[in-house]
Parts: C-alpha cells; structure tokens; sequence
C-alpha cells in the first residue's frame, strides 16, 4: 500500500522568508509524487511532479522539491514567500499498480504575513 | 487550455432526495475521477472511470455510483442523499488509460449540503 503523511497542517511565514512544507511517503515501489495547490474557491493546479528523473524539481511560482530516497521525503520549498502564496497544499503519491489513481495528504494550509 | 467544468458550485438538497453532480471536460480525456475532499482528510476517491461505460470503485465508493455515457461527461449519484454526504465534491480528468504520471486536471468543485 502507498501513502503520504505531511507533517504540518498549518504553517505561517513572514513575506519574503522561506517555505518549508513536509511531505513523507511511503511505498513498495518507485513512486511517482505531485504537489498540488489549492487556492480559495478554486480547483487544484499542479505546482510539480517528480516521475524518477532528476531527484530536484522545479515547478511553477517558484516552488521546488527534493525526492530523497533515503529519507522517504519530498519537502516542498520556496526561497521568499509571496502574499498570493497563501493556500492549501497537498502532496500526492501515485498508485501505479492501480493504474493513475493517485493518493493524497490531508494537506497544509499555508499563511503568509504580511 | 484543460478545462473542467462542474455543473453547480453550490448544492442544497434533503435526506433521501436523489442528487446528480456532472462534470464535462473538454480535451478528450479518457480517465474521469471522483473525489470528496472533508477538512483533515485531503481528497479520497470514490470512483474513476477509465473511458465511456468503464468504471471502477475507489476508496469510498459506498452510497454513491456513477455514469459515463459520453467521453466527455462523468456523473456522479447520490442515490438518497444522507447528512454525511456533505462535502466538496471534485472532478478531475487526465489523458492516457494507466499512466499515473500524467497530470490530472481538477474542475473548481461543488459544495453539497444534504439537510
């Protein structure tokens, strides 16, 4: 079975300082994992995915994430943090012996100060 | 652009009544998903579909069912509404029939209230 634990369900950050959101995983196989984001009163959007190709992923508005094998780990990162970053994350592990059926976190409600 | 589009963005209905969400997107896409997302526990499946007339159970698929009679268009069923089937209910689409790597796209949600 696969499944992802973030570790915080609130995080607050000044403007301009990093983010740091936690994601764990755990699975039998190589796992294919996604962060998305979800702003207020609107649908999830994909920020990035790792799919076992480079460990270091870049994804849009600036955010990246790190696969670390040995850590079970894909932390979600950004340098300086924007006001119109506020939202839900989630992070997601696929089930590729269930074909794309994807499983989520609870998620992380980001706030940012201004 | 992807475009997915749920028919209401608000729902009220009653205990018992029998309530239908549809979801419509626009590029083709063979695989539709059904989620429900609750506070504290992230978006669960209830059913996915994997072209027209296929489905298959998800995690949670109990007191619902779904239809998928054109490519296009995936219903989901409240066949008697119960109070704990207030949520927000997701559809999302993605190309492909058993990649998990490809992105899945998300319609804005609707919010049903079952009174």
């Amino acid at each position: 079975a696969q499944s992802v634990t973030q570790l915080d369900s609130h995080v607050s950050v000044s403007e301009g300082t990093p983010v740091l959101l936690r994601c764990n995983y755990s699975s039998s196989y190589s796992p294919s994992l996604f962060w998305y984001v979800q702003h207020p009163n609107k649908g999830l959007q994909l920020l990035l995915k790792y799919t076992s190709a480079a460990t270091l992923v870049k994804g849009i508005n600036g955010f990246e994430a790190e696969f670390k094998k040995s850590e079970t780990s894909f932390h979600l990162t950004k340098p300086s943090a924007h006001m119109s970053d506020a939202a839900e994350y989630f992070c997601v592990v696929s089930k590729k012996s269930s074909g794309d059926k994807l499983t989520f976190g609870t998620g992380t409600r980001l706030a940012v100060r201004p | 652009d992807v475009k997915v589009t749920q028919s209401s963005r608000y729902l009220v209905k009653r205990t018992g009544e029998k309530v239908f969400l549809e979801c419509v997107q626009d590029m083709d896409h063979e695989n539709m998903f059904w989620y429900r997302q609750d506070p504290g526990l992230g978006l669960r499946l209830i059913y996915f579909s994997y072209d027209v007339k296929m489905k298959e159970k998800g995690d949670i698929p109990e007191g619902y069912s779904v239809s998928r009679e054109k490519k296009e268009r995936f219903s989901l069923i409240l066949e008697s509404a119960s109070t704990n089937q207030t949520s927000m209910y997701l559809c999302a689409s993605n190309r492909q029939g058993r990649s998990s790597t490809d992105t899945q796209y998300f319609g804005p949600g609707t919010r049903l209230t079952v009174l």
